[in-house]
């Protein structure tokens, strides 16, 4: 039973560009959630896509994009990327349940 | 508003002691969810234990154990005699009912170095 996916596992970007990380969530799953973990902080919650659309959405800015495809996988975009985008992304699944089944994330580092 | 409080950045134990992270929550909701996860090296967060606000029942899974204290708001995490491989970056989590997607809300970690 494969668990939380993401790629790339790292990347590194300048000021500006543009970037899209990906997701496949655990089977059985059909709910994606994305968040932002700066270096020594605890993750912060960007958004959560559900059938296919944005359900919540933390305090994040335009910049941060999402989407959600029919085989539940999920793709972040990050715009006009600046330095203090730099940090872990990780992306969460989950079903019926509260429970939220993490990936080995993306590191981002802008430069 | 919700928070997580965990006081202690770092811990530092020698091998076979017994350990306790710390966390403190806030919610107004009466239905809310709270997590334990460990986060290694690698970065990637490994879930540990899910409870309810309505099971206050304490939980032990092997060197792990639980204690949710509904009128402290504490939900404390013990590892008895502790070993080098439970060294580890470990965050406390709160989610509301439902209607706000379980979004979590973290606490800021408690780094855990045990030496042999």
């Amino acid at each position: 039973d494969a668990g939380v996916t993401q790629s790339p596992t790292h990347l590194i970007k300048t000021r500006g560009q543009q970037v899209t990380l990906r997701c496949s969530p655990k089977s059985g799953h059909d709910t994606v959630s994305w968040y932002q973990q700066a270096l020594g902080q605890g993750p912060q919650f960007i958004f959560q896509y559900y059938e296919e659309e944005e359900r919540q959405r933390g305090n994040f800015p335009d910049r941060f994009s999402g989407h959600q495809f029919p085989n539940y996988s999920s793709e972040l975009n990050v715009n006009a990327l600046l330095l203090g985008d730099s940090a872990l992304y990780l992306c969460a699944s989950s079903g019926t349940q509260e429970t939220q089944y993490f990936g080995p994330g993306t590191r981002l580092l802008v430069l | 508003a919700q928070k997580v409080t965990q006081a202690q950045t770092e811990i530092s134990v020698v091998e076979k002691e017994d350990v306790t992270l710390d966390c403190v929550y806030e919610t107004r909701d009466t239905t809310y969810y709270l997590f334990w996860y460990k986060q290694p090296p690698s970065g990637e967060l490994v879930f540990l234990i899910r409870r309810n606000s309505f099971d206050e029942q304490n939980e032990i899974s092997g060197r792990y154990s639980w204690n949710f204290q509904k009128s402290t708001s504490s939900f404390n995490f013990t590892i008895t005699a502790s070993q080098v491989v439970d060294s580890a970056v470990y965050f406390c989590a709160l989610s509301g009912p439902r209607d706000s997607s379980y979004k979590l809300i973290f606490g800021s970690g408690t780094r855990l170095l045990v030496r042999p």
